[in-house]
């Protein structure tokens, strides 16, 4: 099973420059997420998505668009991207009913903006 | 709204030592519990959950994590630390009543000296 896939693993944008954070999932999960981390800040959710069609922001969606067609992609938009956004990326999928819940994470995107 | 909090930022443990890591929530129903280990450069493996029953939850790698309601907390144990435990915890709290939204504590990173 491939899980939860994520690409790029590292990506260099200039400022302003706008790029899609691709997330794919095989495990028919209707809950997806995305991410950032930062030194000593953990892991802050950006936007979240219950299923298609369904999205919603989290605790720092600024600076980020998402969009959620189907089950399997959630893709990640940074329409002008700016140094502050320089972190790691992490997709997650969520899945297995009540009383079973689990979080599988994709390997990460390490966004470098200059 | 629901958080977390890991009071220890750091934390040096000698190579043989027993480790325990501090996790406090604050989530106004039943929550669902988890420890993650994140090695550097890589992404989140889950090392043990809780959702209900009994409140001391045994997980991978030797690491275990007892439930205390009433202290809201939820921490991470291993009896004996090897040198690979050497890695960043991150300890999270999530809810299906909150749309299965995971929130994460900021982490602690585990030095494990010779």
């Amino acid at each position: 099973n491939a899980g939860v896939t994520q690409t790029p693993k590292f990506q260099v944008l200039k400022t302003g420059q706008s790029m899609t954070l691709q997330c794919a999932q095989d495990m028919n999960h209707e809950y997806m997420s995305w991410y950032r981390q930062d030194p000593g800040m953990g892991l802050r959710l950006i936007h979240y998505s219950v299923g298609a069609g369904i999205t919603d922001q989290g605790e720092v969606p600024n600076g980020y668009n998402v969009s959620r067609s189907t089950t399997e992609d959630f893709p990640l938009r940074l329409l002008s991207a700016a140094p502050s956004q320089t972190s790691v990326y992490f997709c997650a999928s969520i899945g297995g009913g009540a009383g079973n819940t689990e979080a599988f994470f994709g390997q990460g995107t390490r966004l470098t903006v200059v | 709204a629901q958080s977390v909090t890991q009071p220890d930022i750091h934390i040096t443990v000698s190579e043989g030592a027993s480790l325990e890591l501090r996790c406090n929530y604050s989530y106004g129903a039943t929550p669902y519990l988890f420890w993650y280990v994140q090695s550097p450069g890589q992404g989140l493996q889950l090392l043990l959950k809780y959702f209900s029953g009994d409140t001391l939850v045994q997980g991978i790698k030797g690491f275990e994590a007892e439930f205390k309601r009433s202290q809201s907390s939820f921490n991470l144990r291993k009896p004996s630390v090897h040198w690979s435990d050497a890695a960043e915890y991150f300890c999270a709290v999530g809810a299906r009543a909150a749309g299965n939204k995971l929130t994460f504590g900021g982490g602690t990173r585990v030095l494990v000296k010779p």
